[in-house]
């Protein structure tokens, strides 16, 4: 079992927004701006599309956001894309012992 | 631009051990802290080992911790990991990972990884 819950799968049509929502603990997402959210496609490795809770990296679309209220943290799709068909996963900083954790992951499916 | 490369990925016996390494260029590799995580097949990711940029400080998840070390030599750019007493349970993709300026923060980029197969 995951330390951070994320829902099985999400989807969408193309154009629509989308939001993935990742729930930890006040031990976790609620203690650290420290959430990050990786894309992954099948048989590739992860890429990084927002740190820091809401901080995107360079080259990664304006069409993804990241938020946090409390112990959930989520990620929103906007304008969504063929492309955006993938599995993506959170994970969150913890502490000095478990250091960090990740979610289960949600497959977004584009309709 | 930044390129992770693992090698030493296998099939090994139950209790055996092997020695992963990554091979990194493209930035300064010496000024980051590395990662080690692991995806077993059809299944989430889950981080494994972490050691700072000057290998001063060493963690690791509960699920490794005493059988596998991971390392690094700054002078060759490259990351290790050493597994030891391999379960079936350690069945994975391993993949290494840099760490971002924020070092709390999980990792920037990722290599392809390299797959360890445990079994008889």
């Amino acid at each position: 079992q995951s330390a951070l819950t994320q829902p099985a799968s999400v989807s969408g049509s193309p154009g629509q927004s989308i939001t993935i929502s990742c729930t930890g603990s006040s031990s976790d997402v609620g203690s650290w701006n420290l959430v990050s959210w990786y894309q992954q496609y099948p048989g590739k490795a992860p890429k990084l599309m927002i740190s820091e809770v809401s901080k995107r990296p360079s080259g990664v679309s304006n069409r993804f956001s990241g938020s946090k209220s409390g112990n959930t943290a989520s990620l929103t799709i906007s304008g969504l894309q063929a492309e955006d068909d993938a599995d993506y996963y959170c994970c969150s900083y913890v502490d000095s012992s478990t250091h960090w954790v990740f979610g289960g992951g949600t497959k977004v499916t584009v309709l | 631009q930044v390129q992770l490369v693992e090698s030493g990925g296998t099939v090994v016996q139950p209790r055996g051990s092997l020695r992963l390494s990554c091979a990194a260029s493209g930035f300064i590799f010496s000024g980051y802290a590395m990662h080690w995580l692991r995806q077993a097949p059809g299944k989430g990711l889950e981080w494994v080992a972490f050691i700072r940029f000057d290998g001063s400080d060493k963690y690791y998840a509960d699920s490794v911790k005493g059988r596998f070390t991971i390392s690094r030599d700054n002078s060759e750019s490259t990351l290790y990991l050493q597994m030891n007493s391999l379960r079936p349970e350690d069945t994975a993709v391993y993949y290494c990972a840099k760490g971002p300026s924020v070092w709390t923060s999980m990792a920037d980029y990722w290599g392809q990884g390299t797959l360890v197969t445990v079994s008889s």
